[in-house]
């Protein structure tokens, strides 16, 4: 069935890289583009970037100069990278997928919750 | 970046009872190729969000037809017909037609 899972570390100094895995399982990256959101304790959603199907990239304009997304297709895993961390990028990671149809934003991960520390 | 409005922030129902939850945007949300990318999730307490309408009004797999979706262009609806106790959480409608993605700020559903 299909599956998707984050994983990294729960505690982040600011200042510093946070790198998150979603490893997917009952589907192909080469079919599915795999989003990244992220959620603020207590608040909203924030769509933070998508690798599509063919291996492209988009940003968010406003994480776009830290951000970075790519993935292993043989590991059917995505990687997030994101730079210089502030206390205020404290949140729950999600990956979702999509294939701009039927399937879009149908599966989510259960989130990793990171802390940025100062 | 389009500006997803949903109104009601909150509401509070009675089991039984029919709820509708408004979400405008900034920008048509028709794209290219004709489609209408918005979407409506829920997502309950402590849990990650779940999808339960995709393009306006096609109901998710899985998902109770008590839920529904209407509405074109700027001006979305999604109800929900006779409110069960499992349906409390916040309630986001999410725009996948221009860049950036962006989501409502949510409805929080409270049983009575």
């Amino acid at each position: 069935q299909v599956q998707l899972k984050e994983s990294g570390p729960v505690l982040v100094q600011a200042s510093e890289t946070l790198s998150l895995t979603c490893t997917v399982s009952g589907f192909s990256l080469t079919n599915y583009g795999v989003i990244w959101v992220r959620q603020p304790p207590g608040k909203g959603l924030e769509w933070m970037g998508i690798i599509w199907r063919n291996g492209n990239t988009d940003y968010n304009s406003a994480l776009k100069s830290r951000l970075s997304i790519n993935r292993d297709t043989s590991k059917s895993q995505v990687f997030l990278k994101m730079n210089s961390l502030q206390t205020d990028d404290t949140a729950i990671y999600y990956c979702t997928r999509t294939d701009g149809g039927y399937s879009e934003l149908d599966y989510w991960g259960q989130g990793v919750m990171v802390t940025v520390s100062s | 970046d389009v500006v997803m409005t949903q109104t009601p922030p909150s509401l509070s129902v009675a089991i039984g009872q029919s709820v509708s939850i408004s979400c405008k945007s900034s920008q048509s949300l028709v794209y290219s190729d004709g489609k209408t990318y918005l979407h409506w999730l829920l997502q309950s307490p402590g849990r990650s969000p779940k999808r339960l309408i995709y393009q306006v009004s096609n109901l998710g797999s899985g998902v109770p037809d008590r839920f529904s979706g209407t509405g074109s262009q700027k001006d979305f609806t999604l109800k929900i017909s006779r409110v069960e106790a499992e349906d409390l959480g916040v309630y986001y409608c999410a725009q996948t037609t221009h860049f950036p993605f962006t989501f409502g700020s949510g409805t929080k559903l409270e049983i009575k």
